[in-house]
Protein backbone atom coordinates (compact mmCIF):
# COMPACT_ATOMS: atom_id res chain seq x y z
CA UNK A 1 0.00 0.00 0.00
CA UNK A 2 1.49 3.76 -0.69
CA UNK A 3 1.81 5.65 1.74
CA UNK A 4 -0.11 8.43 0.37
CA UNK A 5 -3.20 7.42 -1.93
CA UNK A 6 -4.86 9.97 -4.27
CA UNK A 7 -7.34 8.99 -7.07
CA UNK A 8 -5.60 9.70 -10.36
CA UNK A 9 -8.05 11.27 -11.82
CA UNK A 10 -8.35 12.96 -14.38
CA UNK A 11 -11.65 14.58 -13.21
CA UNK A 12 -12.86 16.93 -16.30
CA UNK A 13 -15.29 19.68 -14.81
CA UNK A 14 -16.86 22.88 -16.92
CA UNK A 15 -15.66 25.95 -15.58
CA UNK A 16 -17.35 27.38 -12.78
CA UNK A 17 -18.08 23.68 -11.24
CA UNK A 18 -17.38 22.77 -7.73
CA UNK A 19 -14.61 19.85 -7.35
CA UNK A 20 -13.10 17.50 -4.76
CA UNK A 21 -10.02 15.30 -4.17
CA UNK A 22 -9.78 13.13 -1.64
CA UNK A 23 -6.12 11.65 -0.32
CA UNK A 24 -5.66 8.88 2.63
CA UNK A 25 -2.48 8.48 3.89
CA UNK A 26 -1.17 5.18 6.21
CA UNK A 27 1.43 6.65 8.93
CA UNK A 28 -0.45 7.64 11.74
CA UNK A 29 2.94 9.41 12.60
CA UNK A 30 2.49 12.00 10.21
CA UNK A 31 2.87 15.57 11.34
CA UNK A 32 1.97 18.01 8.83
CA UNK A 33 0.22 17.66 5.29
CA UNK A 34 -0.06 20.24 2.20
CA UNK A 35 -1.62 20.11 -1.12
CA UNK A 36 0.56 20.85 -3.93
CA UNK A 37 -0.50 22.24 -7.47
CA UNK A 38 1.75 20.81 -10.37
CA UNK A 39 1.87 21.86 -13.78
CA UNK A 40 3.14 20.10 -16.47
CA UNK A 41 7.07 19.68 -16.74
CA UNK A 42 6.95 22.08 -13.86
CA UNK A 43 7.78 21.94 -10.10
CA UNK A 44 5.40 21.63 -7.50
CA UNK A 45 4.16 24.95 -6.11
CA UNK A 46 2.72 24.82 -2.41
CA UNK A 47 -1.22 25.58 -2.85
CA UNK A 48 -2.20 25.24 1.04
CA UNK A 49 -1.25 23.35 4.16
CA UNK A 50 -4.08 21.68 5.92
CA UNK A 51 -5.12 22.36 9.15
CA UNK A 52 -7.24 19.61 11.87
CA UNK A 53 -9.87 23.01 12.02
CA UNK A 54 -10.36 23.03 8.39
CA UNK A 55 -8.88 25.82 6.67
CA UNK A 56 -9.66 27.96 3.90
CA UNK A 57 -8.25 30.04 1.29
CA UNK A 58 -10.35 31.71 -1.66
CA UNK A 59 -11.92 29.17 -3.14
CA UNK A 60 -9.90 26.66 -1.90
CA UNK A 61 -10.72 24.75 0.99
CA UNK A 62 -9.03 21.74 2.95
CA UNK A 63 -9.94 19.58 5.45
CA UNK A 64 -7.97 17.23 7.11
CA UNK A 65 -9.24 14.37 9.56
CA UNK A 66 -6.64 12.49 11.66
CA UNK A 67 -8.76 9.41 13.19
CA UNK A 68 -9.71 8.64 9.67
CA UNK A 69 -6.49 9.39 8.14
CA UNK A 70 -8.07 11.61 5.65
CA UNK A 71 -7.40 14.73 3.71
CA UNK A 72 -9.40 16.91 1.29
CA UNK A 73 -9.59 19.80 -0.84
CA UNK A 74 -12.32 21.53 -2.46
CA UNK A 75 -12.33 23.57 -5.27
CA UNK A 76 -15.32 25.91 -5.70
CA UNK A 77 -16.08 28.29 -8.91
CA UNK A 78 -13.55 26.47 -11.42
CA UNK A 79 -11.55 28.44 -13.40
CA UNK A 80 -9.63 27.05 -16.49
CA UNK A 81 -6.46 28.27 -15.03
CA UNK A 82 -6.98 25.97 -12.15
CA UNK A 83 -6.06 22.91 -14.78
CA UNK A 84 -3.31 21.25 -13.08
CA UNK A 85 -2.19 18.06 -10.90
CA UNK A 86 -2.76 18.12 -7.60
CA UNK A 87 -0.59 16.48 -4.96
CA UNK A 88 -1.21 15.70 -1.57
CA UNK A 89 1.76 15.84 0.43
CA UNK A 90 2.32 14.46 3.81
CA UNK A 91 5.35 15.79 5.93
CA UNK A 92 6.68 12.30 7.19
CA UNK A 93 9.55 13.87 9.98
CA UNK A 94 12.17 15.91 9.58
CA UNK A 95 10.61 17.64 6.37
CA UNK A 96 10.94 15.05 4.22
CA UNK A 97 7.73 15.07 2.06
CA UNK A 98 5.89 12.05 0.69
CA UNK A 99 3.98 13.24 -2.10
CA UNK A 100 1.09 11.30 -3.20
CA UNK A 101 0.45 10.01 -7.48
CA UNK A 102 -1.44 13.52 -8.19
CA UNK A 103 -4.70 13.85 -8.82
CA UNK A 104 -5.39 15.64 -12.78
CA UNK A 105 -7.74 18.71 -13.09
CA UNK A 106 -9.16 19.91 -16.19
CA UNK A 107 -11.75 22.68 -15.97
CA UNK A 108 -13.43 22.86 -19.41
CA UNK A 109 -15.08 25.82 -20.96
CA UNK B 1 9.14 33.63 -0.66
CA UNK B 2 12.28 31.75 -0.53
CA UNK B 3 13.92 30.71 -4.00
CA UNK B 4 15.86 27.98 -5.23
CA UNK B 5 17.38 27.53 -8.31
CA UNK B 6 18.32 24.57 -9.97
CA UNK B 7 20.44 24.26 -13.09
CA UNK B 8 20.44 22.74 -15.83
CA UNK B 9 16.41 22.58 -16.44
CA UNK B 10 17.02 20.12 -19.11
CA UNK B 11 19.91 18.28 -20.46
CA UNK B 12 20.69 15.73 -22.79
CA UNK B 13 23.71 13.51 -22.73
CA UNK B 14 25.36 10.12 -24.10
CA UNK B 15 24.57 7.01 -22.36
CA UNK B 16 27.93 6.14 -20.00
CA UNK B 17 28.47 9.71 -19.41
CA UNK B 18 27.97 11.59 -15.85
CA UNK B 19 25.51 14.56 -15.15
CA UNK B 20 26.03 16.98 -12.25
CA UNK B 21 22.75 19.24 -11.41
CA UNK B 22 23.29 22.01 -9.01
CA UNK B 23 20.65 23.11 -6.34
CA UNK B 24 20.96 26.49 -4.93
CA UNK B 25 18.97 28.46 -2.01
CA UNK B 26 19.78 31.95 -3.16
CA UNK B 27 18.24 34.02 -0.45
CA UNK B 28 18.37 31.41 2.92
CA UNK B 29 20.45 28.77 4.45
CA UNK B 30 19.80 25.63 4.07
CA UNK B 31 21.72 22.90 6.16
CA UNK B 32 19.01 19.97 4.88
CA UNK B 33 18.12 19.95 0.83
CA UNK B 34 15.99 16.63 -0.87
CA UNK B 35 16.79 15.25 -4.44
CA UNK B 36 13.15 13.53 -5.61
CA UNK B 37 12.73 11.87 -9.18
CA UNK B 38 9.91 11.74 -11.13
CA UNK B 39 9.03 9.04 -14.16
CA UNK B 40 6.00 10.47 -16.10
CA UNK B 41 2.61 10.29 -15.13
CA UNK B 42 4.17 9.28 -11.80
CA UNK B 43 4.73 10.79 -8.47
CA UNK B 44 7.65 12.54 -6.55
CA UNK B 45 9.84 9.80 -5.40
CA UNK B 46 12.18 10.88 -2.34
CA UNK B 47 15.63 9.59 -3.51
CA UNK B 48 18.18 10.83 -0.48
CA UNK B 49 18.19 13.60 2.15
CA UNK B 50 21.19 16.30 1.45
CA UNK B 51 23.10 17.40 4.61
CA UNK B 52 25.29 20.26 4.59
CA UNK B 53 28.91 19.24 5.83
CA UNK B 54 28.18 15.44 6.25
CA UNK B 55 26.98 12.61 3.93
CA UNK B 56 23.64 12.26 2.73
CA UNK B 57 21.00 9.46 3.59
CA UNK B 58 19.62 7.66 0.86
CA UNK B 59 16.13 6.08 0.85
CA UNK B 60 15.90 2.30 0.52
CA UNK B 61 16.67 1.48 -3.12
CA UNK B 62 18.84 4.44 -4.43
CA UNK B 63 22.01 3.40 -5.20
CA UNK B 64 24.32 6.01 -3.45
CA UNK B 65 27.33 4.92 -5.97
CA UNK B 66 25.29 6.30 -9.06
CA UNK B 67 23.67 9.32 -7.36
CA UNK B 68 26.63 11.33 -5.74
CA UNK B 69 25.43 13.91 -3.32
CA UNK B 70 27.56 16.90 -2.25
CA UNK B 71 26.31 19.34 0.00
CA UNK B 72 30.00 21.08 0.27
CA UNK B 73 27.89 24.55 1.62
CA UNK B 74 24.36 25.97 3.24
CA UNK B 75 23.78 27.32 -0.22
CA UNK B 76 24.57 24.63 -2.49
CA UNK B 77 23.87 20.64 -3.07
CA UNK B 78 24.68 19.03 -6.31
CA UNK B 79 23.41 15.80 -7.56
CA UNK B 80 25.87 14.07 -9.81
CA UNK B 81 24.30 11.11 -11.87
CA UNK B 82 27.40 8.76 -12.97
CA UNK B 83 27.49 6.45 -15.65
CA UNK B 84 24.20 7.15 -17.22
CA UNK B 85 21.85 5.20 -18.90
CA UNK B 86 18.48 5.54 -20.65
CA UNK B 87 16.70 4.55 -17.59
CA UNK B 88 17.76 6.98 -15.95
CA UNK B 89 15.93 9.27 -17.94
CA UNK B 90 13.89 11.33 -15.77
CA UNK B 91 13.11 14.59 -14.28
CA UNK B 92 14.94 15.47 -10.99
CA UNK B 93 14.14 18.19 -8.49
CA UNK B 94 15.38 19.37 -5.18
CA UNK B 95 13.50 21.09 -2.38
CA UNK B 96 15.02 22.97 0.71
CA UNK B 97 12.95 23.57 3.60
CA UNK B 98 12.65 27.19 5.77
CA UNK B 99 12.98 27.24 9.03
CA UNK B 100 9.70 27.56 10.46
CA UNK B 101 9.97 23.59 11.57
CA UNK B 102 6.94 20.57 10.17
CA UNK B 103 4.87 23.21 9.31
CA UNK B 104 7.49 25.24 6.74
CA UNK B 105 6.76 25.41 3.28
CA UNK B 106 9.51 23.24 1.19
CA UNK B 107 10.86 25.15 -1.77
CA UNK B 108 11.43 23.53 -4.82
CA UNK B 109 13.81 24.17 -8.09
CA UNK B 110 12.81 24.26 -11.03
CA UNK B 111 13.69 20.60 -11.80
CA UNK B 112 16.34 19.15 -14.43
CA UNK B 113 14.72 16.98 -17.58
CA UNK B 114 17.47 14.31 -18.16
CA UNK B 115 17.47 12.17 -21.15
CA UNK B 116 19.62 10.02 -21.77
CA UNK B 117 20.22 8.43 -25.32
Amino acid sequence: RKEVEQDPGPFNVPEGATVAFNCTYSNSASQSFFWYRQDCRKEPKLLMSVYSSGNEDGRFTAQLNRASQYISLLIRDSKLSDSATYLCVVNRYGNKLVFGAGTILRVKS
Amino acid sequence: GAVVSQHPSWVICKSGTSVKIECRSLDFQATTMFWYRQFPKQSLMLMATSNEGSKATYEQGVEKDKFLINHASLTLSTLTVTSAHPEDSSFYICSAAGTGGMNTEAFFGQGTRLTVV
